[in-house]
């Protein structure tokens, strides 16, 4: 079964750091983009971050550039956000998603599966 | 970046009728060298992730009924029920994966009237 489970979600101060996690199993992880979408509470989702394959290319929705930080652990089938400088604006439930890969010489890119999110609460 | 809307942006429909949701993007996300557009549609129930349920804009993901279906190209796309049934209560999404950043619709809520 294709599964990722987030963790590392918490209640962050403003200015402070955290650390997101997402493991993956059940597909060959090293084979595909993974991504970060937020939603905050009643809001409706919001791109953050992807990372290529191999990990050598990011992107950033510009809310986040700079702040937060996208890798991956190929060899742990593990992905990452680092998330610092952490505003109340970045309260959310965060998602890590499956993205693209090469099927049959075309490039694919919906988001699929879904974790089932961990929520990051940023207050004083 | 390419910008997506919704509307409407809820929509209250009766048990066995047809349910209709418009998405259009603010630039074409149709791939020339692929005839494919990059548009995608999510479906999420309270409490949920958005599951997938169309991709290239037209194509049914495996295990999605048959009452789901999505057309449109370029820059205007659509998502109908055929057939609306009360496990479809949900928020949906459209997505563009044709580039970064990769953008979604605001959602449209769709209700039992």
């Amino acid at each position: 079964e294709v599964q990722l489970v987030e963790s590392g979600g918490g209640l962050v101060q403003p200015g402070g750091s955290l650390r997101l996690s997402c493991a993956a199993s059940g597909f060959t992880f090293r084979n595909y983009w993974m991504h970060w979408v937020r939603q905050a509470p009643g809001k409706g989702l919001v791109w953050v971050s992807r990372i290529n394959s191999d990990g050598s290319s990011t992107n950033y929705a510009d809310s986040v550039k700079g702040r937060f930080s996208i890798s991956r652990d190929n060899a742990k089938n593990t992905l990452y956000l680092q998330m610092n400088s952490l505003r109340a604006e970045d309260t959310a439930v965060y998602y890590c998603a499956r993205g693209g890969t090469i099927v049959r010489g075309v490039i694919t890119g919906w988001f699929d599966p879904w974790g089932q999110g961990t929520l990051v609460t940023v207050s004083s | 970046d390419i910008v997506m809307t919704q509307s409407p942006d809820s929509l209250a429909v009766s048990l066995g009728e047809r349910a209709t949701i418009n998405c259009k993007s603010s630039d074409s996300v149709l791939y020339s060298s692929s005839s494919r557009n990059y548009l995608a549609w999510y479906q999420q129930k309270p409490g949920q992730p958005p599951k997938l349920l169309i991709y290239w804009a037209s194509t049914r993901e495996s295990g999605v009924p048959d009452r789901f279906s999505g057309s449109g190209s370029g820059t205007d796309f659509t998502l109908t029920i055929s057939s609306l049934q009360a496990e479809d209560v949900a928020v949906y999404y459209c997505q563009q994966y044709y580039s970064s950043p990769y953008s979604f619709g605001p959602g449209t809520k769709l209700e039992i009237k």
